[in-house]
């Protein structure tokens, strides 16, 4: 089946560690999204990819990293800059973008981040 | 800028409708959204309007648009237990290729 995979579902990270959340896409989506989830709050962008070999950042985007080197794969990177990286990170794919059609975002289940 | 607001929390007993509300402060949003977060798992896309659209409706689910108050609801008609569930609103604005989240409403469902 056709679908968005993020691994792994749970992560621990050491002070002063990066550590890399996967995100594949088996969906020929051009573009692909991260976003950071809190309790009580709605998703924030840290970075997006239109197309492959190009990406944006969001609104939180301190911290993180990303590439886009293959169409399918869309891995982030929480680096030991971020100070505050306990959160349920989303991923999610979408065709691209253009005014007037409506394309809708998939996302795939999440990886819960947590600092030891 | 873009903003989304929703209330936090919303009780109903089982059987009865959901209203869910929303407020968006920017009118360019081309699309509106309603989706459904689940314990632990990502977003499902439950239903979307298109601006120039007053209604929509899908099932069980209405979708309720109001231009000119900048308001959007979700209806949940026979509200039941597996509908248990975070609904976030969401718009896809035209000046950036991006979705602006509401904060989500928690909705439970009592006997």
């Amino acid at each position: 089946d056709g679908g968005i995979t993020q691994s792994p579902k749970y992560l621990f990270r050491k002070e002063g560690q990066n550590v890399t959340l996967s995100c594949e896409q088996n969906l020929n989506h051009d573009a692909m999204y991260w976003y950071r989830q809190d309790p009580g709050q709605g998703l924030r962008l840290i970075y997006y990819s239109q197309i492959v070999n190009d990406f944006q950042k969001g609104d939180i985007a301190e911290g993180y990293s990303v590439s886009r080197e293959k169409k399918e794969s869309f891995p982030l990177t929480v680096t030991s800059a971020q100070k505050n990286p306990t959160a349920f990170y989303l991923c999610a794919s979408s065709a691209r973008q253009e005014a007037g059609r409506f394309q809708p975002q998939h996302f795939g289940d999440g990886t819960r981040l947590s600092i030891l | 800028g873009e903003d989304v607001e929703q209330s936090l929390f919303l009780s109903v007993r089982e059987g009865d409708s959901s209203v869910i509300n929303c407020t968006y402060t920017d009118s360019s949003s081309t699309y509106l959204y309603w989706y459904k977060q689940e314990p632990g798992a990502g977003l499902q896309l439950l239903t979307y309007i298109f601006s120039n659209m007053d209604m929509k409706q899908d099932q069980r689910l209405t979708v309720l648009l109001n231009k000119k108050d900048k308001h959007l609801s979700l209806r949940i008609a026979d509200t039941q237990t597996g509908d248990s569930a975070i609904y976030f609103c969401a718009g896809l604005y035209s000046s950036a290729s991006k979705i602006i989240f509401g904060s989500g409403t928690r909705l439970s469902i009592r006997p």
